[in-house]
């Protein structure tokens, strides 16, 4: 898999747009980007994933550059309870790889 | 929204005791994950499970850990000797299939091994 590179901390204001940045360089065409979050110590929480197209649901939205060397994910409207670590993996799907492998993430912390 | 249940959410043990932690995955799921997360780490991949037999585990994943998928609904990893190094927390995971679609986690059991 591919390895991503994460800020280990940033800063929102309640209210306003979070985008969180992840750099994938070395993607390669069958991985996907996916974006987990953890709530202090709570199971990972899935948030949405792509390939290479812009991706939206309920939660957040995912924006992968042409190239897709990088991504960013956008929480439009941050509350304080998205405070959480964000974690962007890349995964290759199919073969004999199953696994997720959680980096280090970003420590999200919005402020009121 | 269904969801991934694991029970209990806190399991303290002696060292040298087998430990069973349960999980009921998302019903219509068919693909099964362990990980677990040492406290102040990095959540880390153990086992996943296919069709009744394990598919890929990590190199943590030795003689002492199991897995099993005893009936329809539950899926368990068994420590059978635990040591001081096992305390983390431990999530299970289910995926309606393997390829383009998510892993959805449960909240965890703290194992605690005294």
């Amino acid at each position: 898999d591919a390895k991503t590179t994460q800020p280990p901390s940033m800063d929102c204001a309640e209210g306003r747009a979070a985008n969180l940045p992840c750099n994938h360089s070395t993607i390669s065409g069958n991985e996907y980007v996916y974006w987990y979050r953890q709530i202090h110590s709570q199971g990972p929480q899935y948030i949405i994933h792509g390939l290479k197209n812009n991706e939206t649901n309920e939660m957040a939205s995912l924006i992968i550059t042409e190239d897709r060397k990088s991504s960013t994910l956008i929480l439009p409207h941050a509350t304080l309870r998205d405070t959480a670590v964000y974690y962007c993996i890349v995964r290759v799907e199919g073969g004999s790889n199953y696994k997720l492998t959680f980096g280090k993430g970003t420590l999200l912390t919005v402020n009121p | 929204e269904p969801e991934v249940t694991q029970t209990p959410s806190h399991q303290v043990t002696q060292m040298g005791q087998e430990v069973i932690l349960r999980c009921v995955p998302i019903s219509n799921h068919l693909y099964f994950y362990w990980y677990r997360q040492i406290l102040g780490q990095k959540v880390e991949f153990l086992v996943s499970f296919y069709n009744n037999e394990i598919s890929e585990k990590s190199e943590i994943f030795d003689d002492q850990f199991s897995v099993e998928r005893p009936d329809g609904s539950n899926f368990t990893l068994k420590i059978r000797s635990t040591k001081l190094e096992d305390s983390a927390m431990y999530f299970c995971a289910s995926s309606e299939v393997r390829v383009g679609k998510p892993q959805h986690f449960g909240d965890g059991t703290r194992l605690s091994i005294l």
